[in-house]
């Protein structure tokens, strides 16, 4: 079945440093991929999304292109703050149906 | 436009007990999505409905049940509840069926079940 895994956390960086956080899916077909942010004590929130092979979704600084070729939908930003610090999650869905989920990924910003 | 809507913010019940969870969806949107986010387990897919009708449904024993109602606003009931079952509950809503193939799902701030 449809799958999404992610890097494991707690990644923790320096205010300014570049981010990136591995997304990698096992799919039929041609899925649609996410990127949702969890802020602490909230709901999710969109980041971004693409919904075809080389589609590059961006948000408040971060991209992920759908890269079909290698299965994956990395995460990026060239400068993260303390503000960025959350709980990422990449996710997949075909059509209208559910989102398949990766485990989470905690993001610490230090100052 | 307001977004997704989720009513208790918490919701305290003991083992055995029934609880309700309430869900609005932004405006426009027919599918409703809930999703179970338990601690150290990740986010797992309970329910779907589009159009006043369950769509499909996650690996959850049938206490988890639910409706959508003709304004396609959404209940999630369950029943005989556990002390697993505390979780924090989202909802999601997206276009569905009547948007065309826009899957796009946007999340309500969810509701704090604690079992105890």
């Amino acid at each position: 079945g449809d799958s999404v895994t992610q890097m494991e956390g707690p990644v923790t960086l320096s205010e300014e440093a570049f981010l990136t956080i591995n997304c990698t899916y096992t799919a039929t077909g041609y899925p649609s991929l996410f990127w949702y942010v969890q802020y602490p004590g909230e709901g999710l929130q969109l980041l971004l999304k693409a919904t075809k092979a080389d589609d590059k979704g961006s948000n408040k600084g971060f991209e992920a292109t759908y890269r079909k070729e290698t299965t994956s939908f990395h995460l990026e930003k060239g400068s993260v703050q303390v503000s960025d610090s959350a709980v990422y999650f990449c996710a997949l869905s075909r059509e209208l149906d559910q989102l398949i989920w990766g485990a989470g990924t905690k993001l610490i910003i230090k100052p | 436009e307001a977004g997704v809507t989720q009513s208790p913010t918490h919701l305290i019940k003991t083992r055995g007990q029934q609880a309700t969870l309430r869900c609005s969806p932004i405006s426009g949107h027919t599918s409703v999505y809930w999703y179970q986010q338990a601690l150290g387990l990740g986010l797992q897919f309970l329910l779907w409905y589009d159009e006043g009708e369950e769509r499909n449904r996650g690996n959850f024993p049938p206490r988890f049940s639910g409706r959508q109602f003709p304004n396609y606003s959404s209940e999630l009931n369950v029943n005989a509840l556990e002390l697993e079952d505390s979780a924090l509950y989202l909802c999601a809503s997206s276009h569905g069926t009547s948007g065309g193939n826009t899957d796009t799902q946007y999340f309500g701030p969810g509701t704090r079940l604690t079992v105890l």
